[in-house]
This record gives structure tokens, C-alpha cells and sequence, in this order.
């Protein structure tokens, strides 16, 4: 079946650091992905989003990466802040037209101060 | 000024009760969803709306029925409850006919089943 999947559920990254986290999705088709924050209490919020025409998107602070070869997505935040302590996830849509979107498991992001 | 709020955010009932969720959203979409995250934290949509049209019903049980009275306005209905369905529902809206599916969620509602 399709999934998106992480390769770590845990991420723990010093204030200022730059931080990496990784999905993996199994769907050759999926042509839109997109990063979602999830914070304590919250609903998912979006972050960046990228179409399968590109490789690379950057936003304040945020770079998304998606590397169609090998079906793997990443997201890059750079000079991380006690605030982006959440949980990540990855989402992709099967498909133009089709409005279902498959999240990944998501990895806990924190930050230590 | 939210954009998705559903109602009411939490939510304890005892097994066998019937008990509804409201989503409203005022950012003029005409698609809306609902979303199951499990105590894991996966996300797993349920059901998708558009123009008070159903075009996506995931393997969702029958005791589970959405209603889209219009655009605005996605309930989900849950019969019978049981203790599997206490989860977080998320309830969503994006505009369908971009290329890109950008949904924007609501606060949840944590149902919890006893």
C-alpha cells in the first residue's frame, strides 16, 4: 500500500542549531507534498510545500528538499528555536485532483536550550 | 478570527452514546475533511466534502456519518461509540482546483470513550 514513512521519530537539537528531519514515500505519483507542524494541543500547521516539478524550496527559515529518485523529502530549519520544538510531518497527495492527503508517522522535534 | 474552529474541543462519553462534532470554517473552501490521529500521533483522513459532495470515504466504520448541511459546515456523527474511536478529530478545508491541496486545520477535538 502507499505510506509515508520517517526515518526518526525522535529529534533533540541545540538552540541555534540547524535541524534535518527525513520522510520517506513510497508513491511515485504523489506530485505535491507538504510539511506540516504540530504543536502540544494544536492542529497540524502548514510549513512549506513543494511540487514534484521541483527540488528544492526555501522558506523563512525553512528549506524543503525532495529528491524524486529515490522518493525522500526533508525538511531543513535553520538557526532553531526553543519555538519549533513540535511534531513534524510530511504529507503527500496521490495525484493532481485527488484530494487525499497521506501523512507520515512524524518526528518529535526539541529544541534544548 | 479562526479560519477552522470545531466544537467542542474535548469530549468524554461513555460507551454505546451517540455524540456529534461541529467544524465550521470561514476561509470560503469548498473541500472539508475530517482526520483521525491515534494516541501515536498518526494522522489518517476519514472523510472528504466538497461542495457538500462526499468523494472520499476512507475504510471508516458505518457508525461514523459526516453531514455537509453546506460548503461551510462538515459534521461527523459517531453512533454506538466505542473506547478504539477516543482519538483526537481533526477537521480540515482547502480550495479544490489549485494545484497544490493545502489543507488548514482546525484545533481538534479530543473524544475520549469510557
Amino acid at each position: 500500500g502507499e505510506s509515508v514513512g520517517l526515518h526518526l521519530p525522535t529529534l533533540s537539537v541545540q538552540e541555534g542549531d540547524n535541524s534535518i528531519i527525513n520522510c520517506a514515500y513510497s508513491n511515485s505519483a504523489s506530485d505535491y507534498f507538504i510539511w506540516y507542524k504540530q504543536e502540544s494541543g494544536k492542529g497540524p500547521q502548514f510549513i512549506i510545500d513543494i511540487r514534484s516539478n521541483m527540488d528544492k524550496r526555501q522558506g523563512q527559515r525553512v528549506t524543503v528538499l525532495l529528491n524524486k529518485t529515490v522518493k525522500h523529502l526533508s525538511l531543513q530549519i535553520a538557526a532553531t528555536q526553543p519555538g519549533d520544538s513540535a511534531v513534524y510531518f510530511c504529507a503527500e497527495r496521490a495525484g493532481f485532483g485527488n484530494e487525499k492527503l497521506t501523512f507520515g508517522t512524524g518526528t518529535r522535534l526539541t529544541i534544548i536550550p | 478570527d479562526t479560519a477552522v474552529s470545531q466544537t467542542p474541543k474535548y469530549l468524554v462519553t461513555q460507551m454505546g452514546n451517540d455524540k456529534s462534532i461541529k467544524c465550521e470554517q470561514n476561509l470560503g473552501h469548498d473541500t472539508m475533511y475530517w482526520y483521525k490521529q491515534d494516541s501515536k500521533k498518526f494522522l489518517k483522513i476519514m472523510f472528504s466534502y466538497n461542495n457538500k459532495e462526499l468523494i472520499i470515504n476512507e475504510t471508516v466504520p458505518n457508525r461514523f456519518s459526516p453531514k455537509s448541511p453546506d460548503k461551510a459546515h462538515l459534521n461527523l456523527h459517531i453512533n454506538s461509540l466505542e473506547l478504539g474511536d477516543s482519538a483526537v478529530y481533526f477537521c480540515a478545508s482547502s480550495k479544490r482546483g489549485r494545484s497544490g491541496t493545502e489543507a488548514f486545520f482546525g484545533q481538534g477535538t479530543r473524544l475520549t470513550v469510557v
